[in-house]
């Protein structure tokens, strides 16, 4: 199946700093790729969809001055939580789908666990 | 209101033998996607199955077959077989005509004995 990388696999940061994660399709291009998070023991919660070369469209309830995320090609796909903090712990997904849409397989990157100081 | 619903937190099944997680789904649209989602204690999230809802035969996968009742709404995934290393949480998700985006049930944690 197709690949879906995620960069840092962990991090650990300081209150009030801002973390960059990346998403990238390694052997396809997606335009349309996906960010879920999930705490720990429970499910994955849409956070938004990042569509190639326009903005974001997130769910309710999600900061979009808080989580950013640029889909600045093809193949990458960032989320940048900004001024970080505890409650912003979590475990961030991404996903991509792969061939056309609405997409009949979604993979998933390894995800990246952030714990915020 | 909850679209995806998975009524087992937690299920045992000893090895070799089969196992069924349940799942029923909640969607007006004619046209979805039901997807089955493996997750091992390391986070990632392996795509198990996939049943669209046009689909006249069950899916199988190896051992993984989805048990779709239309009519029922409902789409079990049935582990034939079962490993130790099939010890995990698994997730249904399902994809409407109107999105692209998933939604997922809150998981079932799946416990295999030797």
């Amino acid at each position: 199946g197709a690949v879906v990388s995620q960069h840092p696999s962990r991090v650990i940061c300081k209150s009030g700093t801002s973390v960059k994660i990346e998403c990238r399709s390694l052997d396809f291009q997606a335009t349309t790729m996906f960010w879920y998070r999930q705490f720990p023991k429970k499910s994955l919660m849409l956070m938004a969809t990042s569509n190639e070369g326009s903005k974001a469209t997130y769910e309710q309830g999600v900061e979009k001055d808080k989580f950013l995320i640029n889909h600045a090609s093809l193949t990458l796909s960032t989320l940048t939580v900004t001024s970080a903090h505890p409650e912003d712990s979590s475990f961030y997904i991404c996903s991509a789908g792969a061939g056309t849409p609405p997409y009949n397989e979604q993979f998933f990157g390894p995800g990246t666990r952030l714990t915020v100081l | 209101a909850q679209k995806i619903t998975q009524t087992q937190p937690g299920m045992f099944v000893q090895e070799k033998e089969a196992v069924t997680l349940d799942c029923t789904y909640d969607t007006s649209d004619p046209s979805y996607g039901l997807f089955w989602y493996k997750q091992p204690s390391s986070g990632e999230m392996i795509f198990l199955i996939y049943q669209g809802s046009y689909d006249q035969q069950n899916a199988t996968e190896g051992r993984y077959s989805l048990n779709f009742q239309k009519a029922r709404k409902s789409a079990n995934l049935v582990i034939s077989a079962s490993q130790l290393g099939d010890s995990a949480m698994y997730f249904c998700a399902m994809r409407e005509e109107s999105g692209y985006a998933l939604n997922f049930g809150k998981g079932t944690s799946l416990l295999v004995t030797p």
